[in-house]
């Protein structure tokens, strides 16, 4: 069985701020990891994923996560917060074997990025 | 241009009826899904087809029932809907041999009154 807890239902940040998004997981076998953002009234587009390899991952529009295996994280951060950045955000897991392409989401988090 | 189109966009229908999702992709992908976005957000999935197979049939009321014409279209009919199957469906895509890179949908909020 695989699950996903996302901590922190909203979080508000100030325009240029850090943004720290976090995300654990629960998986029997090694997975796979994902961010996913959800803009209003639009489907989700996928931000970046941990599949093999380095730990340290980069997505789109500047964003990135550290899958932590030690931790069961997979934390979504970005540098500086932008005002396009306000958004929901989705992390996602998906196991192998009769899990594998079977993703499992997060309760998701509410950006809300402030002048 | 669209990747992956849903129709329609908003439904809105009373108790009892029956009614149909469309959704259709144009990447060239083999593997379709429907997932449920409930009132919480939370996203769950329904189905899965693979070249027109059932390969994921999640915990879902036999009421909905997937339909894969072809491998580019994968629709989802309801039968006597209910108040609960109120929520966002979302259909989403992956290439062949990735199906863990899933392209989704605008979504169908689905209102039952």
């Amino acid at each position: 069985a695989q699950s996903v807890t996302q901590l922190g239902s909203h979080v508000s940040v100030s325009e240029g701020a850090l943004v720290l998004l976090r995300c654990n997981y629960s998986s029997s076998v090694p997975p796979y990891l994902f961010w996913y953002v959800q803009y209003p009234n639009q489907g989700l587009q996928l931000l970046l994923k941990y599949t093999t390899g380095a730990t340290l991952v980069k997505g789109i529009n500047g964003f990135e996560a550290e899958f932590k295996k030690s931790e069961t994280s997979f934390h979504l951060t970005k540098p500086s917060a932008h005002m396009s950045d306000a958004a929901e955000y989705f992390c996602a897991v998906s196991g192998g074997g009769t899990s594998y392409g079977k993703l499992t989401f997060g309760q998701g988090t509410i950006l809300t990025v402030h002048p | 241009d669209t990747a992956v189109s849903q129709t329609p966009k908003y439904l809105v229908t009373q108790m009892g009826n029956d009614k149909s999702i469309k959704c259709e992709q144009n990447l060239g992908h083999d593997t379709m899904y429907w997932y449920k976005q409930d009132s919480k957000k939370f996203l769950k999935i329904m189905f899965s087809y693979n070249n027109k197979e059932l390969i994921i049939n999640e915990t879902v009321p036999n009421r909905f029932s997937p339909k894969s014409p072809d491998k580019a279209h994968l629709n989802l009919h309801i039968n006597s809907l209910e108040l609960g199957d109120s929520a966002v469906y979302f259909c989403a895509s992956s290439p062949p041999g990735v199906p863990l890179e899933q392209y989704f949908g605008p979504g169908t909020r689905l209102t039952v009154t």
